[in-house]
Formats: structure tokens, sequence, C-alpha cells
């Protein structure tokens, strides 16, 4: 079953700590996005990679951090210096790849995380 | 401004009508668009992937794209109340990876 799995679905932290959100996918793209939305707005760029090993800062990169070891994989870790990080986390893949073969984004099904 | 700017609605319709969403952009760079529907609490899902100007459709769904204007539309013909939802345009430039997307525009299809 192709696609992007984003987990979990559901995910709570208290204030202070640090959680990562976990992105795998088997479309075999290049690059990689991380997304927030908040209610009754769009998708804000957090962090994006278009290549392993390689990432860059999108709109609202302050209080995240991610990383790109692996082609597959793009986890994003939410730090405790995210003052407000209750929001739902959408993870997509797509873009202008390898021989620049152009595609559209396929996201995830999101994370839902929320401060207790 | 922003770069995509898009009608956040809610839009709300009888079942059977035809719908028209649409988006503005100011960068005339992009050449790549994209129309998403979003239920809630889910992740978007693409409905069409145009490139550069003119018409495509897919089943009851066309997709305009005017360049020109700086303008792309999204008709859904014989609307149904499954296709309540956010739709959400995209789009990007040739050769950077960064995907613009608009506000989206809440739809209800009322039976």
């Amino acid at each position: 079953d192709g696609g992007i799995t984003q987990s979990p679905k559901y995910l709570f932290r208290k204030e202070g700590q640090n959680v990562t959100l976990s992105c795998e996918q088997n479309l075999n793209h290049d690059a990689m996005y991380w997304y927030r939305q908040d209610p009754g707005q769009g998708l804000r760029l957090i962090y994006y990679s278009q290549i392993v090993n390689d990432f860059q800062k999108g709109d609202i990169a302050e209080g995240y951090s991610v990383s790109r070891e692996k082609k597959e994989s793009f986890p994003l870790t939410v730090t405790s210096a995210q003052k407000n990080p209750t929001a739902f986390y959408l993870c997509a893949a797509g873009g202008q790849g390898t021989f620049l073969v152009n595609t559209e984004a396929f996201f995830g099904q999101g994370t839902r995380l929320t401060v207790v | 401004q922003k770069e995509v700017e898009q009608d956040p609605g809610p839009l709300s319709v009888p079942e059977g009508a035809i719908v028209s969403l649409n988006c503005t952009y100011s960068n005339s760079a992009f050449q790549y668009f994209m129309w998403y529907r979003q239920y809630s609490r889910k992740g978007p899902e693409l409905l069409m992937y145009t490139y550069s100007s003119g018409n495509k459709e897919d089943g009851r769904f066309t997709a305009q794209v005017d360049k020109s204007s700086k303008y792309i539309s999204l008709f859904i013909r014989d609307s149904q109340p499954s296709d309540s939802a956010t739709y959400l345009c995209a789009m990007r430039t040739y050769n950077f990876n960064k995907f613009y997307f608009g506000s989206g525009t809440k739809l209800n299809v009322k039976p």
C-alpha cells in the first residue's frame, strides 16, 4: 500500500517536553515537507527537505527541528521552545525530484498534537 | 500581500448545483497548479493537477488556469453532499520545491 504514513494519529504533550512526529513515505520522492494547520487556517510550512541530509527552514521553523537521514523518513521534533504547539501537523512528499520529474504534493493523514 | 489568495467561504449550495472555487496569485513564475480536498481532521487529497494554462477535466471536476490574469478555478458539476469539505488550491514554480497554498474554501452541499 503506497503513500505517506504519519504516526501517531493523536499525541499529547506536557509543557516543557519535546515530542517527535514520524513521517514515512514509500513513493520514492526526493522532497518532503512538514506543515502546520490551525483551525480555520491554511497550511504553513515548517521545514522542507529536497534531498537526504539536507533541509531548509520554512516560514515558521522556530521551536521545531527535523532530520533527513533516509529518503523514506522525515521526522519532526516539536521542542519545548515552541510556544503554541497545539495544532494539526501534516507531512507531504513530492515536487521536482531526480531527472527533473515534476509531481504534485501527496499528504499523510496528519498528527493532531495537544499540549496538556 | 499573500502569494496565494483564496476566499475562505463558507460556501453553501444545494445538491446538484455547479460550484465555482477560485484562487488568485501574484507570482507569475508559478507553473504547476493543484486543487486538494480536505475532510475534517484528515489530510488533503489531490483532486486535480495542471501544468501551465488551460483546462483539465476529470469526471465532475474541471480545473482552469488563466496565467494572464493569475487566476485559477475549480468547477464541480452536479455537486453532492459528499463534496462538502474544505478545498485548497496550491501552486509552485518549475524548479523550486516549495508549494504555496491558499487558505482554503469551506464548501457545504445541502441535500
